[in-house]
C-alpha cells in the first residue's frame, strides 16, 4: 500500500539557512509526488509536483524538491530560508481510488525559521 | 481564475446538531475531495465526487455525507455532531481526478462542536 512518511514533525532553521524537509515514500508503483504548504488558519497551497517527467523539480518561492527511486525520496529544499517560509509542509502521494483517497498525504512538518 | 471558496469560514455547533459545509470548485473542474484535518489524526480523506455521483470514500462513519450538484459545486453533511469532529474541513478540487492531477485546497471550514 502507498504511504508517505516525513522525518521530523519540527525543524527549525535560522534565516538564510538551508532547509531540508525530508520525505519518504512506499509505492508499488511509479509515484507522483507533491508538496504542500499550509500557513495557520489557510488551506493547501501547492509547491511543487513530480509527475517523471524531470527528477528535479522546482516550485513556487525558491523551493525544488529531487525525485530518488533508489531512496524512495523526494525531499524539499530551499537554499536559503525567509521568514515568510516559516508554516507547515506536506508530502504526499497521489493514488487513483479507494479508501485513501487520490492524495496520502504525511504527517507534516513545521517549519520554523530564527531570525 | 478564482480558486475553491468554502463557506462558512467558521462554525460553532453543539453536539447533537448536524451541519451543512459547501465547497465551489475552480471553474471547469469536475472532480470535488473533501478532507478533515485534525491535530491528531492529520489530513484524512473523507470523500470524492465526480460528475455528480461520490467516487471513492474514505473510513468515516455514516454521520458523515456529501453530495455534487450539476455545477460541480459540492456540499458535505455532517448529522448528529460529536466533539471528535472538530476539525478543519478541507476541500480540493481537480480537473478530472485522475492520479497525475493536481489537487487545489479552498481555505477550508473551521467546525467546532461544544
Amino acid at each position: 500500500a502507498q504511504s508517505v512518511t516525513q522525518l521530523g514533525s519540527h525543524v527549525s532553521v535560522s534565516e538564510g539557512a538551508l532547509v531540508l524537509l525530508r520525505c519518504n515514500y512506499s509505492s508499488s508503483v511509479p509515484p507522483y509526488l507533491f508538496w504542500y504548504v499550509q500557513y495557520p488558519n489557510q488551506g493547501l497551497q501547492l509547491l511543487l509536483k513530480y509527475t517523471s517527467a524531470a527528477t528535479l523539480v522546482k516550485g513556487i518561492n525558491g523551493f525544488e524538491a529531487e525525485f530518488k527511486k533508489s531512496e524512495t525520496s523526494f525531499h524539499l529544499t530551499k537554499p536559503s530560508a525567509h521568514m515568510s517560509d516559516a508554516a507547515e509542509y506536506f508530502c504526499a502521494v497521489s493514488l487513483y481510488g479507494g479508501s485513501q483517497g487520490n492524495l496520502i498525504f504525511g504527517k507534516g512538518t513545521k517549519l520554523s525559521v530564527k531570525p | 481564475k478564482a480558486g475553491v471558496t468554502q463557506t462558512p469560514r467558521y462554525l460553532i455547533k453543539t453536539r447533537g446538531q448536524q451541519v451543512t459545509l459547501s465547497c465551489s470548485p475552480i471553474s471547469g473542474h469536475r472532480s470535488v475531495s473533501w478532507y478533515q484535518q485534525t491535530p491528531g489524526q492529520g489530513l484524512q480523506f473523507l470523500f470524492e465526487y465526480f460528475s455528480e455521483t461520490q467516487r471513492n470514500k474514505g473510513n468515516f462513519p455514516g454521520r458523515f455525507s456529501g453530495r455534487q450538484f450539476s455545477n460541480s459545486r459540492s456540499e458535505m453533511n455532517v448529522s448528529t455532531l460529536e466533539l471528535g469532529d472538530s476539525a478543519l474541513y478541507l476541500c480540493a478540487s481537480s480537473l478530472d481526478g485522475v492520479v497525475a492531477d493536481t489537487q487545489y485546497f479552498g481555505p477550508g471550514t473551521r467546525l467546532t462542536v461544544l
